[in-house]
């Protein structure tokens, strides 16, 4: 029930096209989720977040997208650049009590030029 | 705003010795959250604290680790005679009562 499930596990994307990353959680408690972005030995840097009383949120070049009833959310990077050749972790839990991240397994994107 | 800070960032134990690790939280924050990542995995929870109190140890393992977050100071996270398996990345986030976690730049561990 603590899982969440990531996909795919490895992404190459062209120069200006658009990257789509995509996770599945089972707990119907969670309702806070957010994306982190790690570079090859640095920590992980939060990226965007989003609430389920939202079915979108958009920040820039990314966009997070909700489907409650699906228990799916995904991570929409447009106009990706190489500069956004990084691991992407989603994340789920429940944001009331401050309780732990539960982490996907993390997707490495590599975007060509 | 300092982030999340940790030291050592770089830590080398030879079998048997202890190694700890230090997590000092982002100003205003007084939750903390230890997570290991094993190169070219995801990251897994450990331990959640708040001031003087460990709220949640689920992801602990049994023995040899300890961690702590006392009234002054940061937290600490400490591995007693290290093998060779705890060899990995040990992040450190932070947040505040209930909004994002913030995490540190991590110290590598290195078992000899």
């Amino acid at each position: 029930q603590q899982q969440v499930k990531q996909s795919p596990q490895s992404l190459i994307v062209q120069k200006g096209g658009i990257s789509i990353i995509n996770c599945a959680y089972e707990n119907t408690a969670f309702d806070y989720f957010p994306w982190y972005q790690q570079f090859p030995g640095k920590g992980p840097a939060l990226l965007i977040a989003i609430r389920p009383d939202v079915s979108e949120k958009k920040e820039g070049r990314f966009t997070i997208s909700f489907n409650k009833s699906a228990k799916q959310f995904s991570l929409h990077i447009m106009d990706s650049q190489p500069g956004d050749s990084a691991t992407y972790f989603c994340a789920a839990s429940m944001i009331g009590t401050a309780s732990k991240l539960t982490f996907g397994t993390g997707t490495r994107l590599q975007v060509t030029l | 705003n300092a982030g999340v800070m940790q030291n050592p960032r770089h830590l080398v134990r030879r079998r048997g010795q202890e190694a700890r690790l230090r997590c000092s939280p982002m100003k205003g924050h007084s939750h903390v959250y230890w997570y290991r990542q094993l190169p070219e995995e995801g990251l897994k929870f450990m331990v959640y604290l708040q001031k003087e109190n460990i709220i949640d140890e689920s992801g602990m393992p049994k023995e040899r680790f300890s961690a702590e977050f006392p009234k002054e100071g940061p937290s600490i996270l400490r591995i007693q005679q290290v093998v060779r398996g705890d060899s990995a990345a040990y992040f450190c986030a932070s947040s505040p009562q209930a909004g994002d976690r913030f995490f540190g730049p991590g110290t590598r561990l290195t078992v000899l």
